[in-house]
C-alpha cells in the first residue's frame, strides 16, 4: 500500500499567491482529513470529508482557505491569497470509518513557507 | 470543548530505562484515544488505538492505558532504545464526530 500521498512536499511562495496542496488518500478509505501543524498551535483539524462530502469545515481559518474532494481518490486544499501566517505543515490523513476502529493514516505533509 | 494536555513537554532518559508519558483530556465523551509517533520532518504514525470501552492496548514494548472516567491515558515504553527518540502525540476522537483532538506532544530523547 502506497499510503497517503501529498504534494508538493515543500513549497515556498510569495505573499498574495495562490497555493494548492494535493492529497491522494489510501485506496478504500472513506474519510479524509486536512490538518495544519504549527509550533504555536500544534495540530489543528481544518476540514474533513466523509464519502467525498465535507462534513465539518469549522476549523478552516477564513475564506481564503477552501478544500474540495471531487472523487474518492483526490482532494485539494487551496489558499488564495496566501499570507505569511499561513506558513505551516499541512497534513492530509485518511481512514476507513467504522465505530469500532479508526486508525488514521497520515501523509508526510506539505511544508509551506509564505514570504 | 475538548482539550488534550501532555506532560512532560520534553523528556530525556538513558537507554534501557522504562518510561511513562502522560495524556489528559477534559471531556470523557470520546470514541477512542490514539497515540502517535512523529519523527522530525515526517508525518504521524499511529502506534496504539484504545476504544472507549477498553482499558489498555499493547504492541511490543509499548503499552497504553485509558481511564476514561478520570480523563487520563499513559503510554508506557519498556527498555527504551535510541530509535524510540521522537515526538509522541496523544489524540482523542470526539464522540459524535470524526474529529481527532491532539495534545501538544512529548519530545522524547533516548541517550545511548
Amino acid at each position: 500500500d502506497a499510503g497517503v500521498i501529498q504534494s508538493p512536499r515543500h513549497e515556498v511562495t510569495e505573499m498574495g499567491q495562490e497555493v494548492t496542496l494535493r492529497c491522494k488518500p489510501i485506496s478504500g478509505h472513506n474519510s479524509l482529513f486536512w490538518y495544519r501543524q504549527t509550533m504555536m498551535r500544534g495540530l489543528e483539524l481544518l476540514i474533513y470529508f466523509n464519502n467525498n462530502v465535507p462534513i465539518d469545515d469549522s476549523g478552516m481559518p477564513e475564506d481564503r482557505f477552501s478544500a474540495k474532494m471531487p472523487n474518492a481518490s483526490f482532494s485539494t486544499l487551496k489558499i488564495q491569497p496566501s499570507e505569511p501566517r499561513d506558513s505551516a505543515v499541512y497534513f492530509c490523513a485518511s481512514t476507513l470509518w467504522a465505530w469500532d476502529r479508526n486508525t488514521i493514516y497520515f501523509g508526510e505533509g506539505s511544508w509551506l513557507t509564505v514570504v | 470543548k475538548q482539550e488534550v494536555t501532555q506532560i512532560p513537554a520534553a523528556l530525556s532518559v538513558p537507554e534501557g530505562e522504562n518510561l511513562v508519558l502522560n495524556c489528559s483530556f477534559t471531556d470523557s465523551a470520546i470514541y477512542n484515544l490514539q497515540w502517535f509517533r512523529q519523527d522530525p520532518g515526517k508525518g504521524l504514525t499511529s502506534l496504539l488505538l484504545i476504544q472507549s470501552s477498553q482499558r489498555e492496548q499493547t504492541s511490543g514494548r509499548l503499552n497504553a492505558s485509558l481511564d476514561k472516567s478520570s480523563g487520563r491515558s499513559t503510554l508506557y515504553i519498556a527498555a527504551s532504545q535510541p530509535g524510540d527518540s521522537a515526538t509522541y502525540l496523544c489524540a482523542v476522537m470526539v464522540s459524535g464526530a470524526q474529529k481527532l483532538v491532539f495534545g501538544q506532544g512529548t519530545r522524547l530523547t533516548i541517550n545511548p
